[in-house]
């Protein structure tokens, strides 16, 4: 049972360079977030898809943006990179179930670099 | 507003030896859910349990025991004969659906380290 797999696992660009990471989801599972982790911070929640719709989003401008595919898998595209958006990007996967809360499965990440 | 609360940033303790995380949290919801996550040098957060806010019995599971007190907002994390393969950073997190979404609101993080 493959688990929440991203890619890339690193990536450096520089300032001004748009980025897009991938995240595919635990089998099963149908909703995506994605978090951003700042060295030494815990992770900060930027946005989640259900139903290929954002649903809620965290306090992040609107260079950050995303997408989710028929199969659940999900984007997260960065425009107009800044040298703070360095960080790890993490990607959890949830199984919606309406009224119960299901505790969220986390892939590696994608340590992104901007020079 | 959510707020999660881990005022412990780095503990060093010698194997075998029984170490508590702490986590305190803010929010003015009845019904939320909290979260204890393991982030080993690989990245990847390991998910390790989930508390609702109505069910205050504390838990056990082999080594790990989790004491909830909504008396003191609290959910700490306690590792009984510590091991070397249990260093790493510890996230306690904080959650409520909204709408059926669910958002994760981490503390700052424990980084526990565990020497021979």
């Amino acid at each position: 049972d493959a688990g929440v797999t991203q890619s890339p696992t690193h990536l450096i660009k520089t300032r001004g360079q748009q980025v897009t990471l991938r995240c595919s989801p635990k089998s099963g599972h149908d909703t995506v977030s994605w978090y951003q982790q700042a060295l030494g911070q815990g992770p900060q929640f930027i946005f989640q898809y259900y139903e290929e719709e954002e649903r809620q989003r965290g306090n992040f401008p609107d260079r950050f943006s995303g997408h989710q595919f028929p199969n659940y898998s999900s984007e997260l595209n960065v425009n107009a990179l800044l040298l703070g958006d360095s960080a790890l990007y993490l990607c959890a996967s949830s199984l919606d179930s309406g009224r119960f809360l299901y505790e969220q499965f986390f892939g590696p990440g994608t340590r992104l670099t901007v020079l | 507003a959510q707020k999660v609360t881990q005022a412990q940033t780095e503990i060093s303790v010698v194997e075998k030896e029984d170490v508590t995380l702490d986590c305190v949290y803010e929010t003015r919801d009845t019904t939320y859910y909290l979260f204890w996550y393991k982030q080993p040098p690989s990245g990847e957060l390991v998910f390790l349990i989930r508390r609702n806010s109505f069910d205050e019995q504390n838990e056990i599971s082999g080594r790990y025991s989790w004491n909830f007190q909504k008396s003191t907002s609290s959910f700490n994390f306690t590792i009984t004969a510590s091991q070397v393969v249990d260093s790493a950073v510890y996230f306690c997190a904080l959650s409520k659906l909204i709408q059926g979404a669910q958002k994760l609101v981490f503390g700052q993080g424990t980084r526990l380290t565990i020497n021979p």
